[in-house]
């Protein structure tokens, strides 16, 4: 099956500071991709679409300014969390559809702790 | 997105089959039943998917009610390493998922 890359995969930083999180497509292109988080106990939340040179799409509630989102090629895909807070530590996934009929395939994921 | 109804956990013997429901009634015509699962703190694993048909592949198989309100994901011989959060989602193909609470599947010895 395709395969999706996030780097890193677990990542601590200070309160205030900004962290960039990749998430790329091994061996297929993919003009979006998804961006979700989960915390602890809970499902997978979608945040936003990725849309390969355009703008991404935000679910409700997902400040844009804060977790900005550039696809800059059809392999890879960038969440940066902004200005860092406690609260945005979660365990953040990406996933790309692929294959014949376009099954979502998800990253390993990347656990965030902001201190 | 059509909604799914799947029982909260499940438990199975080691080396037995493990048959998890889903309910997605109202599910349209275009629309395919995806299984994943999760392993704690690991992305989602895709499992397998069907539209109409039922389907097999080396993980399991996936059998849909001919009026496709319900199917039935099957592990037929479950291990240890299954034990996992099993999701079952309704979607067009490319599509965002969108994720329930799942089943969560608890292999015993």
């Amino acid at each position: 099956g395709a395969v999706v890359s996030q780097h890193p995969s677990w990542v601590i930083c200070k309160s205030g500071t900004s962290v960039k999180i990749e998430c790329r497509s091994l061996d297929f292109q993919a003009t979006t991709m998804f961006w979700y988080r989960q915390f602890p106990k809970q499902s997978l939340m979608l945040m936003a679409t990725s849309n390969e040179g355009s703008k991404a799409t935000y679910e409700q509630g997902v400040e844009k300014d804060k977790f900005l989102i550039n696809h800059a090629s059809l392999t890879l895909s960038t969440l940066t969390v902004t200005s860092a807070h406690p609260e945005d530590s979660s365990f953040y996934i990406c996933s790309a559809p692929g294959g014949l009929t376009d099954t979502q395939y998800f990253g390993p994921g990347t656990r965030l702790t902001v201190l | 997105d059509a909604k799914t109804t799947q029982p909260t956990s499940m438990d199975c013997a080691e080396g037995r089959a493990a048959n998890l429901p889903c309910n997605h009634s109202t599910i349209s015509g275009n629309e395919y039943v995806y299984w994943y699962r999760q392993i704690h703190s690991q992305g989602p694993q895709y499992i397998i998917h069907g539209l109409k048909n039922n389907e097999t592949n080396e993980m399991a198989s996936l059998i849909i009610t001919e009026d496709r309100k319900s199917s039935t994901l099957i592990l037929p011989h479950a291990t240890l390493r299954d034990t996992a959060v099993y999701y079952c989602i309704v979607n067009n193909a490319g599509n965002m998922l969108t994720f329930g609470g799942g089943t969560r599947l608890m292999v015993k010895p």
